[in-house]
């Protein structure tokens, strides 16, 4: 069982569209990360964030952490073939638990 | 240009045949550690290491070894590989705070046969 669960775990959509992908759990985190890993390489961090209820953007991108701090999403705009990969959160307390990744593909 | 580097990205072998995967990176983290990555399952820790001659298990820990001699290295050892070793491994740093990224490798692919 993931501590953390990612939805969906594939997607694809066509250039243009809007998407958004979640990260849930029943473990409140001190923080939580979101990666992006492109196939062949490692993940490259995207975001942190801390505080419950935080909304953070990276030009096309938003992310929110929950108000309590157990949950996370990721929200972005007008996708571009560029944002094909695979998002991963991470949550921390004392250590850090990756969820399994959302796939995502978009088609030009 | 930072960087963690990681040795060999792929490899073919076979059960019983120890190996060793090589880990290095040149920000002076103090914090590494390695991970497998598997398909529906995301990045699980084998080990972790908060600095020279501390090593501590993660999640997955069975059938590894690890040793941390030098700051900057942090091999991962593989003593009798196993079939259910097969997979991604990734080795990571981070500098000192706990909002700090981790750095990750480029990745290591491991089959054992």
């Amino acid at each position: 069982t993931q501590l953390l669960e990612q939805s969906p775990q594939f997607l694809s959509i066509q250039e243009g569209e809007n998407l958004t992908v979640y990260c849930n759990s029943s473990s409140v985190f001190s923080s939580l990360q979101w990666y992006r890993q492109e196939p062949g390489e490692g993940p490259v961090l995207l975001v942190t964030v801390v505080t419950g209820g935080e909304v953070k953007k990276l030009k096309r991108l938003t992310f929110q952490f929950g108000d309590a701090r157990k949950d996370s999403s990721l929200h972005i705009t007008a996708a571009q073939p560029g944002d094909t990969g695979l998002y991963l959160c991470a949550g921390r307390n004392n250590d850090m638990r990756f969820g399994a990744g959302t796939r995502l593909t978009v088609k030009p | 240009e930072a960087q963690v580097t990681q040795n060999p990205r792929y490899l073919i072998t076979v059960t019983g045949k120890k190996l060793t995967v090589t880990c290095s990176q040149n920000m002076n983290h103090e914090y590494m550690s390695w991970y497998r990555q598997d398909p529906g399952l995301g990045l699980r820790q084998i080990y972790y290491s908060m600095n020279v001659e501390v090593t501590d298990k993660g999640d997955v820990p069975e059938g590894y070894k690890v040793s941390r001699k030098e700051k900057r290295n942090f091999p991962l050892i593989l003593e009798s590989p196993s079939p259910n070793q097969t997979s991604l491994y990734f080795c990571a740093s981070k500098g000192q705070g706990a909002f700090q990224p981790q750095h990750f490798g480029d990745g290591t692919r491991l089959s054992i046969l």
